[in-house]
């Protein structure tokens, strides 16, 4: 199976900040990643999918990155409703996910 | 819209089985793979299997090959995920979850139903 780790853990940051959220993968995985958005006691909400590309009606704020095993995803000015856990998604083969990034109130 | 919505949660005893249903509508439900994943608690997401809405064709994750069966009934727009022998690291929410692509798998998830918790004890 394909690991992917996502770092930090938990990230706390103030509304108005540039966030960053990295994901390795254990090997490549070309473009094949999606970022998703969950919210306590919700389903998750797809943000990006082969890495770089925005879903339709997600904010511009939102954005990916990366290649092969390293990824990034960046909210450029984080908003009060950004405040979530974030998942990395590798789809090269089957499908697994990273272990989330919890974005806090600082 | 795309809807996706669960069965209601379900308080199982080891052993039992358990069957989720997904009823989707405000698409052509032939036309996409609908997935299962499921989340126990403060776990990450794991990915289950899929069926192939058109055709019926199915694929499970080897963790779970022999233990799932994951069915769909094309008159009632709605997709099955029946799980065997549970024991207790069964115990998680459980989504289902449509693929964008077109009568093929791409493996990512573009809508999600609302969830169903499965509790698992003895």
């Amino acid at each position: 199976d394909i690991q992917m780790t996502q770092s930090p853990s938990t990230l706390s940051a103030s509304v108005g900040d540039r966030v960053t959220i990295t994901c390795r993968a254990s090997q490549s995985i070309n473009n094949w990643l999606a970022w998703y958005q969950q919210k306590p006691g919700k389903a998750p909400k797809l943000l990006i999918y082969m890495a770089s590309s925005l879903e339709s009606g997600v904010p511009s704020r939102f954005s990916g990155s990366g290649s092969g095993t390293e990824f990034t995803l960046t909210i450029s000015s984080l908003q009060p409703d950004d405040f979530a856990t974030y998942y990395c998604q590798q789809y090269n083969i089957y499908s697994t996910f990273g272990q989330g990034t919890k974005v806090e109130i600082k | 819209q795309v809807q996706l919505v669960q069965s209601g949660a379900e308080v199982k005893k080891p052993e039992a089985s358990v069957k989720v249903s997904c009823k989707a509508s405000g698409y052509t439900f032939t036309d996409h793979v609908m997935h299962w994943v499921r989340q126990a608690p403060g776990q990450r997401l794991e990915w289950m299997g899929w069926i192939n809405a058109g055709n019926g064709n199915t694929k499970y994750s080897q963790k779970f090959q022999g233990r799932i069966t994951i069915t769909k009934d094309r008159s009632a727009s709605t997709a099955y995920m029946e799980l065997r022998s549970l024991r207790s690291e069964d115990t998680a929410v459980y989504f289902c979850a449509r693929d964008p692509g077109y009568s093929s798998s791409w493996y990512y998830f573009d809508y999600w139903g609302q969830g169903t918790l499965v509790s698992v004890s003895s």
